[in-house]
């Protein structure tokens, strides 16, 4: 199946600082999602983006479906962004749209 | 407009007791999956629905039964449980593939329920 990365898997910001989180897939893809799952581990949309760029308030994404990776982009962090972040794609299989997670990155924001 | 509704959100069972986890969706999606995420992990897929009527086996599926007998609801079973499925549950659902690439529409998830196995 495919295998989805994250990086770096752990990171720490003082608020304000901007930082970049990276998913590296293993073969092609048809959609990409990208998740906050807050520390009362509720699972938050974020971006459904299977190629280009979108931007949210202080966040956006890229993702380059040629090269297998997406971005995600955390502009003048605040405390709220903290968190795990993943990123998911689809398995190819005709039937369902089935997810495969990557292990995600843990954002700790300090005041 | 509730999306996904999980129940319960909580449960501790005894080595050996069966439970059904219960999803609802008023989106009126085709397709309905249950992930399981463990401490530190992402999510993996324990089995998946395309339609009423239908399920498929996941990453994950052993030790556990579904059945999507109405299209806004899938249930998740736990037969025989064991420490091993100490987890959180999380169900999702989104609409078909077709009308993914259509409408642009990810998967929405629920809260998540949180099964302690003793």
């Amino acid at each position: 199946g495919i295998q989805v990365e994250q990086s770096p898997p752990d990171l720490i910001l003082q608020e304000g600082a901007n930082s970049t989180l990276r998913c590296n897939f293993s073969d092609s893809v048809n959609n990409l999602q990208w998740f906050h799952q807050n520390p009362w581990g509720q699972l938050i949309n974020l971006f459904y983006i299977p190629s280009g760029t979108k931007q949210n308030g202080r966040l956006s994404a890229t993702t380059v479906a040629t090269e297998r990776y997406s971005l995600l982009y955390i502009s003048s962090s605040q405390t709220t962004d903290s968190g795990v972040y993943f990123c998911a794609v689809p398995l190819r299989e005709a039937a369902g749209n089935k997810l495969t997670f990557g292990g995600g990155t843990r954002v700790l924001v300090k005041p | 407009n509730a999306g996904v509704t999980q129940t319960p959100k909580f449960r501790v069972l005894k080595t050996g007791q069966s439970m059904t986890l219960l999803c609802a969706q008023d989106m009126n999606h085709e397709y309905m999956y249950w992930y399981r995420q463990d401490p530190g992990m992402g999510l993996r897929l324990i089995h998946y629905s395309v339609g009423e009527g239908t399920t498929a086996k996941g990453e994950v599926p052993d030790g556990y039964n579904v059945s999507r007998l109405k299209k806004q609801n899938f249930l998740l079973g736990l037969e025989s449980a064991a420490p091993s499925q100490t987890s959180v549950y999380f169900c999702a659902s989104s609409y078909s593939i077709l009308q993914a690439y259509t409408r642009n529409q990810p998967q929405h998830f629920g809260d998540g329920t949180r099964l302690s196995i003793l």
